[in-house]
């Protein structure tokens, strides 16, 4: 299965900023998955990133809060814009593929805190 | 609106006990459904899956059981261990999705020594 590194793997930041995530893949896939994963709660998806094309949003997600760029087929970086303590989660970037029939693949995440 | 119900939100085990958590689905279309388990400060791992041709299946002390006219699929952790201690998420997918998956709240298990 595809190993992926992500980057911070956490980070205390201040209200009004904003701070980029990076997700780097060890082979080419053709999409990479964003999540979301507030404390104590399960996975959500923030986004589809295709290699060459806009990313795809899911319903309560924006390009101008979330903004996401995918230069490569073994990388992306999701941003997480003018950020308020409501933004505190974890985010994890997953590739699908390479585990079992339909497995997907998630980084160890980047644990967010703002202050 | 949740499609992949799963309970409890939290478990306690005894060592060497059976470990049960449950789910529940409301999409027929999904037809993929794995666990994943999660330790802290680690991204969520796949553990098993089944599709729903069968009704169960074994993977050492880990197994699923299904039941589609129901819309239900459990994880059954047989002889429980401390190191089994983690959270676990239900998952279902269909192929119209990409088979990405759809998850479930997640079971926070905790096993006693």
């Amino acid at each position: 299965s595809a190993v992926i590194s992500q980057k911070p793997s956490r980070d205390i930041c201040q209200r009004g900023t904003s701070l980029t995530i990076q997700c780097q893949v060890d082979s080419q896939v053709t999409m990479m998955f964003w999540y979301r994963q507030q404390p104590g709660q399960s996975l959500t998806l923030i986004a589809t990133a295709n290699q060459g094309s806009e990313a795809t949003y899911e319903s309560g997600f924006v390009i101008d809060k979330f903004p996401i760029s995918r230069p490569n087929l073994t990388f992306s970086t999701l941003t997480v814009s003018n950020m308020s303590p409501e933004d505190s989660s974890i985010y994890l970037c997953s590739v699908g593929g390479g585990t079992g029939d339909y497995g997907y693949t998630f980084g160890s995440g980047t644990r967010l805190t703002v202050v | 609106q949740q499609q992949v119900k799963q309970s409890p939100q939290s478990l306690i085990v005894q060592k060497g006990g059976i470990s049960i958590i449950n789910c529940a689905y409301e999409n027929t279309a999904f037809d993929y459904f794995p666990w994943y388990q999660q330790f802290p400060g680690k991204g969520p791992a796949l553990l098993i899956a089944i599709r729903p041709d069968v009704s169960e299946k074994k993977e050492g002390r880990f197994t699923i059981s299904f039941n589609k006219s129901a819309k239900q699929f459990s994880l059954h952790i047989m002889d429980s261990q401390p190191g089994d201690s983690a959270t676990y998420f239900c998952a279902a997918s269909s192929p119209g999705g990409s088979y990405i998956p759809t998850f479930g709240r997640g079971t926070s298990l905790i096993v006693h020594p």
